[in-house]
This record gives C-alpha cells, structure tokens and sequence, in this order.
C-alpha cells in the first residue's frame, strides 16, 4: 500500500528565507509524485509533479521538488519565501497517476 | 474555463436528515473523484469514476454514503442519515485520464455541518 509521511505538521520562515517542506513516500512500484497548495478556504491547486524523467521538478511560484529514489523524498523548497506562500501544502503519491494518497498537510507561516 | 464547480458551499443540516452534495467537473475530464477532508484525519478518497463508472468505492465510510454519476458533467454525493461525524469539508476533484501523472482540478469544496 501507498503512503505519504510529511515531516512537521507546522513549519515557520521569516520572509526571504530558505523553504523546506519534507515529504517521504512508500510505493512497491515507481510512483508519481505531487505537491498540492490549498489556501484558506480553497480547494487544493497542483504546484508541481514528478511522473518520469528528470528528477529535479520545477513548479509555480518558484517551487522545486527533487525525486530521490534512494531516500524515498521528495522535498519541496523554494529559495525565499513570499508572504503570499503561507498555506498549507501537501504531498501526494500515486501508482497509476490517477487515484492519490496524501500526507496529512504541512501548514507554511511566513513571518514579516 | 469556469473549473470544477461545487454546490452548496456550505450546508448545516440536523443529524438524521438526507444531505446531497453537488459536482460539476470540468468540460472534457472523464475522471471524478470526490474527498473529505477534516482535522483528524486529513484528505481522504471517498470515491472515483472513470468515464461515469465508479472504478474504487473502498473509501465509503459506510452504507450511509452513496454517489452517483448519471452523465459527464454531473455528480452527486449523497449522506442518509447524516451523522454529527459526517461534518467536514467535501471535496470534488476532475482530470483526464491518460498515461499517468494526471494533475486533478479540485473545487472549491462544501463545508458540511451535522448538528
């Protein structure tokens, strides 16, 4: 069975700062891989995937994800913060691209 | 595109009472998924079709919980009798199927309260 682990439930930067967001998977074959954004009272918005080929994903906003077989990851950052990238973020894993599992949410505060 | 469209936004009913939850994917997806997503146990899978048929109910919470896709562009979710536990937020989600790594669009959602 698939699952997601994202490590934090909250993680906090100031604004201009390095984001980290962890995200480990468990898949018995080669996954696809999501990140997802979903503001307050929003439904959930695709920031970027990992399907096949170059490991390194680039999404929107300036987001990156990095596929490392070996460590099962697939970590989320982006070099310096926005104010407007507080949200909540979560991962996803996929074994047919269509039916998902996702981690329990990561909440990113920024501070001013 | 107008995107994925959901009715209603929100919904407070009493428990007992029969509650459906509207969907519209977007024009030309032919997968549907719908999710619920609360505090305790995050975002869940209810159920999804392919092409109006229900490929994976394992979600279902219970009998209680029924949907349906009558055409392509309409999908309901349905709770009888609602449970207090029911209260979350509902999500309906649409994408094309093809070979794999198929972003889902996801509505806007409807805020469910049972009291």
């Amino acid at each position: 069975a698939q699952s997601v682990t994202q490590l934090g439930s909250h993680v906090s930067v100031s604004e201009g700062a390095l984001v980290l967001l962890r995200c480990n998977y468990s898949s018995s074959v080669p996954p696809y891989l999501f990140w997802y954004v979903q503001y307050p009272n929003q439904g959930l918005q695709l920031l970027l995937k990992y399907t096949t080929g170059a490991t390194l994903v680039k999404g929107i906003n300036g987001f990156e994800a990095e596929f490392k077989k070996s460590e099962t990851s697939f970590h989320l950052t982006k070099p310096s913060a926005h104010m407007s990238d507080a949200a909540e973020y979560f991962c996803a894993v996929s074994d047919n691209g269509n039916k998902l599992v996702f981690g329990a949410g990561t909440i990113l505060r920024v501070k001013s | 595109d107008a995107g994925v469209i959901q009715s209603p936004r929100h919904e407070v009913t009493e428990m007992g009472q029969e509650v459906t939850l509207r969907c519209k994917p977007i024009s030309g997806h032919n997968s549907l998924f719908w999710y619920r997503q609360t505090m305790m146990r995050g975002l869940e899978l209810l159920i999804y079709f392919n092409n109006n048929v229900p490929i994976d109910d394992s979600g279902m919470p219970e009998d209680r919980f029924s949907a349906k896709m009558p055409n392509a562009s309409f999908s309901t979710l349905k709770i009888q009798p609602s449970e207090p536990r029911d209260s979350a937020v509902y999500f309906c989600a649409s994408s094309v199927t093809g070979t794999g790594g198929n972003e889902q669009f996801f509505g806007p959602g409807t805020r469910l309260t049972v009291l």
